[in-house]
């Protein structure tokens, strides 16, 4: 069974710092890996989906990068801001399923 | 377009109680999923769909049935409510397996 962890499950970071968030896979047969955003209260907002056949995938401040063979992904932020506060999870696709982690709770401090 | 829609936003439910929550989108997606997102337990897969007329269990299924019978919505229907079934329950819905996953607001539910 797919098993997905993210470390650490919280993070607090100065204005400007750059975010590096984890997320570890046990199966590495995984179609893709999605990152999500949830502000509190509200649903899940996509920031990056990589396919099982990419390295990695860039948008804005934000990089992702994929290692299937070690089971890690990685998610990176540059010059995190205020509003980048919120809890990021990763979620992979096994057999058309997706599994999520628990999440990582980022307070970046002005 | 309006995205994934779900209703209601909040629910009261006594134990024994029957409902159905909504899922509507408007995107022409084939696959349609719900979750539940407990405290410290994630988000878990209850059921999905991979078009209209399939449906199939995920992680948590007991307690509660789907159907597809259009490509826009996905009703989930809470047979008889039970406290462990308090939870906030996401739809989401993407274009097939190579796509992201787009998310609803989510509806929250306690069982009392």
């Amino acid at each position: 069974k797919q098993e997905v962890t993210q470390i650490p499950a919280a993070l607090s970071v100065p204005e400007g710092e750059n975010l590096v968030l984890n997320c570890s896979f046990t199966d590495s047969a995984i179609y893709n890996l999605q990152w999500f955003r949830q502000d509190p209260g509200k649903g899940l907002t996509s920031l990056l989906l990589i396919q099982s056949s990419q390295r990695e995938q860039t948008s804005g401040r934000l990089n992702a990068s994929l290692d299937k063979s070690s089971g890690r992904s990685t998610l990176y932020i540059a010059a995190s801001q205020p509003g980048d506060s919120a809890t990021y999870l990763c979620a992979v696709d096994s057999w058309g399923k997706l599994q999520f982690g628990a999440g990582t709770q980022v307070v970046v401090t002005p | 377009n309006a995205g994934v829609t779900q209703t209601p936003k909040f629910q009261v439910l006594k134990t024994g109680q029957s409902m159905t929550l909504q899922c509507a989108q408007d995107m022409n997606h084939e696959y349609m999923s719900w979750y539940r997102q407990d405290p410290g337990m994630g988000l878990r897969l209850i059921h999905y769909s991979v078009g209209a007329g399939i449906t199939d269990q995920g992680e948590v299924p007991n307690g509660y049935n789907v159907s597809r019978s259009t490509t826009e919505d996905f009703p989930l229907r809470l047979l008889s409510a039970a406290p462990s079934q308090t939870s906030v329950y996401f739809c989401a819905s993407r274009k097939g397996q190579s796509y992201e996953q787009y998310f609803g607001p989510g509806t929250r539910l306690t069982v009392t």
